[in-house]
């Protein structure tokens, strides 16, 4: 069975832009969980969505959204780009049949803002 | 509320030695505990989870964890460590809700950096 896979894998935005990151999960996983990681704040959760539905959200402003498709296919957003959203962004699926709480993790989308 | 400390930033040890990474937890509800690695420019690979069943859990490349409630512990050990081991370690708690629900979200500790000498 393929991961969870990520597109793209590299990317590099100007301040003030605005990106979509796309993730993939797990054929059957209708969960998908969204982290940033970074080296002064380490692994923050953003947000999840279950059958299309946010579920849960972290604590990160409103330039950060995401949204899910039928195919449990997920995006994010990031709007109005700021320098300290460098970041690698990692996305993460999850299956009820398998207890839910484990999550298998994408290769993450490293995004660059200068 | 779910946090998780992991004890030590940094671990060396030599190849063939014992690893040991340690970790404390904090959890209202009965906790499920992960390990993950993470080797450099790669995604995040389960190690091991905890879920209630037993208190020691084996994980894949030789790895185990053992779970104590009144110690709030979920060390993760190896009894010889590999040149291929060296990576960041993440220990992992899952937010429950009151009934024990699964609500998606996975606190991380801070990581630890675990390097093998030859």
């Amino acid at each position: 069975k393929a991961g969870v896979t990520q597109t793209p894998r590299y990317l590099i935005k100007t301040r003030g832009q605005q990106v979509t990151l796309s993730c993939s999960p797990i054929s059957g996983h209708r969960s998908v969980s969204w982290y940033q990681q970074t080296p002064g704040q380490g692994l923050q959760f953003l947000f999840e969505y279950f059958s299309e539905t946010q579920r849960n959200k972290g604590n990160f402003p409103g330039r950060f959204s995401g949204r899910q498709f039928s195919n449990s296919r997920s995006e994010m957003n990031v709007s109005t780009l700021e320098l300290g959203d460098s970041a690698l962004y990692l996305c993460a699926s999850s299956s009820a049949l398998t207890g839910g709480e484990t999550q298998y993790f994408g290769p993450g989308t490293r995004l660059l803002v200068l | 509320a779910q946090s998780v400390t992991q004890l030590d930033s940094h671990v060396s040890v030599s190849e063939g030695t014992p690893v040991l990474l340690r970790c404390n937890y904090s959890s209202s509800y009965s906790p499920s505990l992960f390990w993950y690695v993470q080797h450099p420019n790669k995604g995040l690979q389960l190690l091991l989870k905890y879920t209630s069943a037993a208190t020691l859990v084996k994980g894949i490349n030789g790895f185990e964890a053992e779970f104590k409630k009144s110690e709030t512990s979920f060390h993760l050990t190896k009894p010889s460590a590999h040149m291929s081991d060296a990576a960041e370690y993440f220990c992992v708690v899952s937010e429950k809700g009151p009934r024990g629900s699964t609500l998606g979200r996975l606190y991380f500790g801070r990581g630890t950096q675990l390097t093998v000498w030859p």
